[in-house]
């Protein structure tokens, strides 16, 4: 099993949408989350990180549930430019800094 | 302006050669990072430094090795014994703290290498 696991979709959704996606971690020592996106051929870019009690950045919501171990991210209203894929990372803290990454999960706006 | 610079952007790597990917960040960050992608998998992590003259192997470390002598500068050099090179390489770096929880990662643009 890997420990970050996203589906890969593609999730094709209209313009306006609401789309939400799961994330699942199977490492309990992980500690700290984020959201990242990366557009085709390019680096990944921050977009966000998870906190407990849940944050909100704009049209973004993050969500962790750490009982059932999961990691959610939200996008209201989509835009065209939101189309991406969108990256769930894992990190334990306490001195080690390593990151695990999940494969993605691809979304596309259509007009 | 702040930020991470890979270079270069595309490299084309004969058989049996080595190549060495250049990474510097005038972030002053302490940790920076190698990672590997390819098509269809999440980025895997070659290797990683903490701190200047020191690294660490991450999950994929065979084939490639790394050099930390300045807190800026941390390249990667793909020897000939990596067999299957063909990737898009990124290098991050990071914040490193006593309490480090949510201190993200800063990629640099990546460099894609392929084999001739």
């Amino acid at each position: 099993r890997k420990e970050v696991e996203q589906d890969p979709g593609p999730f094709n959704v209209p313009e306006g949408a609401t789309v939400a996606f799961n994330c699942t971690y199977s490492n309990s020592a992980s500690q700290s989350f984020f959201w990242y996106r990366q557009d085709c051929r390019k680096e990944p870019k921050l977009l966000m990180s998870v906190y407990s009690s849940g944050n909100e950045d704009g049209r973004f919501t993050a969500q962790l549930n750490r009982a059932s171990q999961y990691i959610s991210l939200l996008i209201r209203d989509s835009k065209l430019s939101d189309s991406a894929t969108y990256l769930c990372v894992a990190k334990r803290d306490f001195g080690n800094e390593k990151l695990t990454f999940g494969t993605g999960t691809r979304l596309t706006i259509i007009p | 302006d702040g930020g991470i610079t890979q270079s270069p952007k595309y490299l084309f790597r004969k058989e049996g050669q080595n190549v060495t990917l250049s990474c510097e960040q005038n972030l002053n960050h302490d940790a920076m990072y190698w990672y590997r992608q390819d098509p269809g998998q999440g980025l895997r992590l070659i290797y990683y430094s903490q701190i200047v003259n020191d690294f660490q192997k991450g999950d994929i470390a065979e084939g490639y090795s790394v050099s930390r002598e300045k807190k800026e500068s941390f390249p990667l050099t793909v020897t000939s014994a990596q067999k299957n090179p063909t990737a898009f390489y990124l290098c991050a770096s990071s914040i490193r703290t006593v309490s480090s929880s949510n201190q993200p990662q800063h990629f640099g643009d990546g460099t894609r290498l392929s084999i001739l």
